[in-house]
Formats: C-alpha cells, structure tokens, sequence
C-alpha cells in the first residue's frame, strides 16, 4: 500500500531555513506529482506547490515564491520542501499528498510540525 | 487565482440529519472538485473526488454534487464519527485552492 513518511518535527530560529523530507513507497514514486499543502494552528489548508519527480520541474504559489524549493531524489523516492527566510507565521504542519491521475490527494504523509520562534 | 468560497464556516447538527455544504468557485471548474474530512491532529482524507465520485471505502452516506461553479456536498444521516472539518479543493488550475473549511459539530 503506498505510504508517505516525513520527516519529524523541527524548531527552527526566525530568518533560518528548514527542510522537510517525504518517503514514499508502495508504489513508482516518478509516476505521481508530489504536493506540499500546509496549515497554520487552527487554519485551513495552504497549497504550496507541487513537483513532478520524474523530471524535477515544480510549481510553487505565488505567495512562496523565492522562498520555497521543492526537490526530490529518485533513488530513494523521497520528496524534499525546503523553505527559507522563517517567519513566526511560517509556523505550520506542513503535509505532502500524493496527486492521483484523478488530480485529488488519496494519499498523505502523517505531517510535520514546524515551529518557528525566537 | 482560483478563489473558492466554502459556507458555512461552521455547522451544528444531530445525529441522524441530514447536512449540506455548498463550495463556489470564482470561475468553472470542470467539476475538478474534491471534498476532505479531517479530524484533529489528523492528515486531511479524500471523500468525494470530481465533484461526485465517492472515493473507495468511504460510506455511501457521504455525497457530492454540482458543475460549473457551484457544488454541493452532503451528508445523509449525520453519524458522530463525522465530527471533523471539511474541505472543498480545485484542481482545475494551479494553484490548488481550498476553502476556507467546514467545522462539522454535533447538537
């Protein structure tokens, strides 16, 4: 069965960066997009870009731009999200969702906290 | 950007009702639109995908309809594991959108 699994939860300084892995297995990780989408304490859902990890390319929205990298490494089918220049309000549980050839997200990784704070 | 707009933000409702949540896109979606439950704590789970499929395993108390712009999703019989908030998304065009969620309560 396919599974996501992040990385743990991480304390991070404002100004500093942070990367958040994703492991993906139960199925041929080049085939499927990977999403990032987070949530803010008690907020809704943030999408925050996609990468296809067959060839690398990514979208990221717009309110990220320049600060997100999404990256991935084939040989062991995981995704990266790195995100930098942290703000206090980048504190979040941030996801990745596997998009099915249907464009929703059947599958998710458990999520990872990350907090930001002096 | 697609903008959706998700009402109510929040609902209270008894065992056994019936419950409805409506989803409106600022422009057609191609009836690319999903609907998640998510509970505390808990990754967001797909229900209902392309406006009206429901999503393998998942109760056939849970429905979804609408085209264009404007979509609803349903709960037939409201049961108390149903307490969580839910969640429309696009994925028409990129940005994936959400709404801003429904907080699902029980009276």
């Amino acid at each position: 069965q396919v599974q996501l699994v992040q990385s743990g939860a991480e304390v991070k300084k404002p100004g500093a960066s942070v990367k958040v892995s994703c492991k993906a297995s139960g199925y041929t990780f080049t085939d499927y997009y990977m999403h990032w989408v987070r949530q803010a304490p008690g907020q809704g859902l943030e999408w925050m870009g996609r990468i296809n990890p067959n060839s690398g390319g990514t979208n990221y929205a717009q309110t990220f731009q320049g600060r997100v990298t999404m990256s991935r490494d084939t040989s062991i089918s995981t995704a990266y999200m790195e995100l930098s220049s942290l703000r206090s309000d980048d504190t979040a549980v941030y996801y990745c969702a596997r998009e099915e050839t249907t464009g929703d997200y059947s599958d998710w990784g458990q999520g990872a906290l990350v907090t930001v704070s002096s | 950007d697609i903008q959706m707009t998700q009402s109510p933000s929040s609902l209270s409702a008894s065992v056994g009702d019936r419950v409805t949540i409506t989803c409106q896109a600022s422009q057609d979606i191609n009836n690319y639109l999903n609907w998640y439950q998510q509970k505390p704590g808990k990754a967001p789970k797909l229900l209902i995908y392309d406006a009206s499929n429901l999503e393998t395993g998942v109760p056939l108390r849970f429905s979804g309809s609408g085209s264009g712009t404007d979509f609803t999703f349903t709960i037939s019989g409201l049961q108390p594991e149903d307490i969580a908030t839910y969640y429309c998304q696009q994925h028409d065009n990129l940005p994936y959108t959400f709404g801003q969620g429904t907080k699902l309560e029980i009276k």
